[in-house]
């Protein structure tokens, strides 16, 4: 059964890190494009940031130069690296994968809970 | 970049049919085939229902359907039932560096 399941979430200071985890079974996360999207309270769903099979990666720019991308195929899992954590980074955070021939989201997990606050 | 515009809400009775519009520019909708839709029932993962525009996913019931003109792409739900009462949100890919970015959103009602 193609699944993604994300991990990591939780409470953290403001300016503090943390890494969410998403990970895949029924499919290769390095042969597909993998992508995580945020929903915070009350608002609607925003696109964090992208990485490609080939290894590139984009970000939004709300997120640029705070976050990183990337997967451990040994894993099958990809990651989210957060650091300078802002309470606008309170959200749910999505992962999901990319089909690439129409860049459609056709697989998603049920998402992990951030709340940034002191 | 800014979020693609739709209406905040969207209601009809059972069985009629409804259309939700998602508004770009031709940085994105307007100039991609690559638009898509997802079904969003709060507390759960979202669901792709319309990709490359008009494209229905295996196991998408065909009351969904879509379209675009210009700039503007919209998702038309026939035949409308209670199941469909959810959040609705397009997306598109963009020609700037952030690549994706998604509509505002649509709450769909059931009256």
């Amino acid at each position: 059964e193609v699944q993604l399941v994300e991990s990591g979430g939780g409470l953290v200071q403001p300016g503090g890190s943390l890494r969410l985890s998403c990970a895949a079974s029924g499919f290769t996360v390095t042969n597909n494009y993998m992508t995580w999207v945020r929903q915070a309270p009350g608002k609607g769903l925003e696109w964090v940031s992208v990485i490609y099979s080939g290894g590139g990666s984009y970000f939004a720019d709300s997120v640029k130069g705070r976050f990183t991308i990337s997967r451990d195929n040994s894993k099958n899992t990809l990651y989210l690296q957060m650091s300078s954590l802002r309470a606008e980074d309170t959200a749910v955070y999505y992962c999901a994968r990319i089909d690439h021939s129409y860049y459609g989201m056709d697989v998603w997990g049920q998402g992990t809970t951030v709340t940034v606050s002191s | 970049q800014s979020a693609l515009t739709q209406p905040a809400s969207v209601s009809g009775s059972p069985g009629q049919a409804i259309t939700i519009s998602c508004t770009g520019a031709s940085s994105d909708v307007g100039n991609y085939e690559y638009v898509s839709w997802y079904q969003h029932h709060p507390g759960k993962a979202p669901k792709l229902m319309i990709y490359e525009v008009s494209n229905r996913p295996s196991g998408v019931s065909n009351r969904f359907s879509g379209s675009k003109s210009g700039n503007t792409a919209s998702l038309t739900i026939s035949g409308l039932q209670a199941e469909d009462e959810a959040d609705y949100y397009c997306s598109s890919y963009t020609s700037y560096s952030t690549i994706y970015v998604f509509g505002t959103g649509t709450k769909v009602t059931v009256l």
